[in-house]
């Protein structure tokens, strides 16, 4: 069974600093899905990024970036010139490739904290 | 669109009780999925739909939980009897197959207090 942890419950920043939050997981297959999610107070699910694990090129949003590296089996993220914005749970996921009968589900971390301190 | 539609967005019932949670997903996707969230597990999937068939319900917890998709458009999860245990927020997602990572968009949740 593939897991995802995520190291750091609880992570602060200054407003305008740059913060990284590391996931590591742990699977057998060699092709993949890694997806950062954000959470808010309002507890709304929302995709932040996603990687292809068969790109070797990493995932940028605007001010969100990964740093994935396959042989390690960690997705960082890096999020730069923090908002107040930003301040939410921020969830790391892994989802196998699709077998040919559709999509499959979500494995998540734990989660980590993100504070952002103005 | 209007998005994942969950209801009710909070239900608190009796121990013992039926608990009947409902999900609409995203017009033209194919795909939905069953989430729990609790404090001690965190975010754990409980059961998915393809094309309306069940895929992989090993994440239901107990034979107390069942879920239904009785067509494309509408699904349920049900708790009978509920438990104080079972208190989390349920989230339902559903995503489309469009040839790459299929993105899950989740519903607003609903929160469930068993007492």
């Amino acid at each position: 069974a593939q897991t995802v942890t995520q190291s750091q419950p609880e992570m602060s920043v200054q407003e305008a600093e740059t913060v990284t939050l590391s996931c590591t997981y742990d699977t057998s297959e060699s092709d993949y899905y890694l997806f950062w999610y954000k959470q808010p107070p309002s507890r709304q699910m929302i995709l932040v990024i996603r990687q292809e694990a068969y790109k070797q090129q990493n995932a940028t949003e605007n001010r969100f970036s990964v740093n994935f590296q396959k042989a390690a089996k960690s997705f960082s993220l890096k999020i730069s010139d923090s908002q107040l914005g930003d301040a939410a749970m921020y969830f790391c996921a892994y989802r196998r490739a699709e077998t040919g009968g559709g999509a499959d589900g979500l494995t998540f971390g734990k989660g980590t904290h993100l504070i952002i301190q103005p | 669109d209007a998005g994942v539609i969950q209801s009710p967005r909070h239900e608190v019932t009796e121990m013992g009780q039926e608990v009947t949670l409902r999900c609409k997903p995203i017009s033209g996707h194919n795909s939905l999925f069953w989430y729990r969230q609790t404090m001690m597990r965190g975010l754990e999937l409980l059961i998915y739909f393809n094309n309306n068939v069940p895929i992989d319900d090993s994440g239901m917890p107990e034979d107390r939980f069942s879920a239904k998709m009785p067509n494309a458009s509408f699904s349920t999860l049900k708790i009978q009897p509920s438990e104080p245990r079972d208190s989390a927020v349920y989230f339902c997602a559903s995503s489309f197959r469009r040839g790459g990572g299929y993105e899950q968009y989740f519903g607003p949740g609903t929160r469930l207090t068993v007492t």
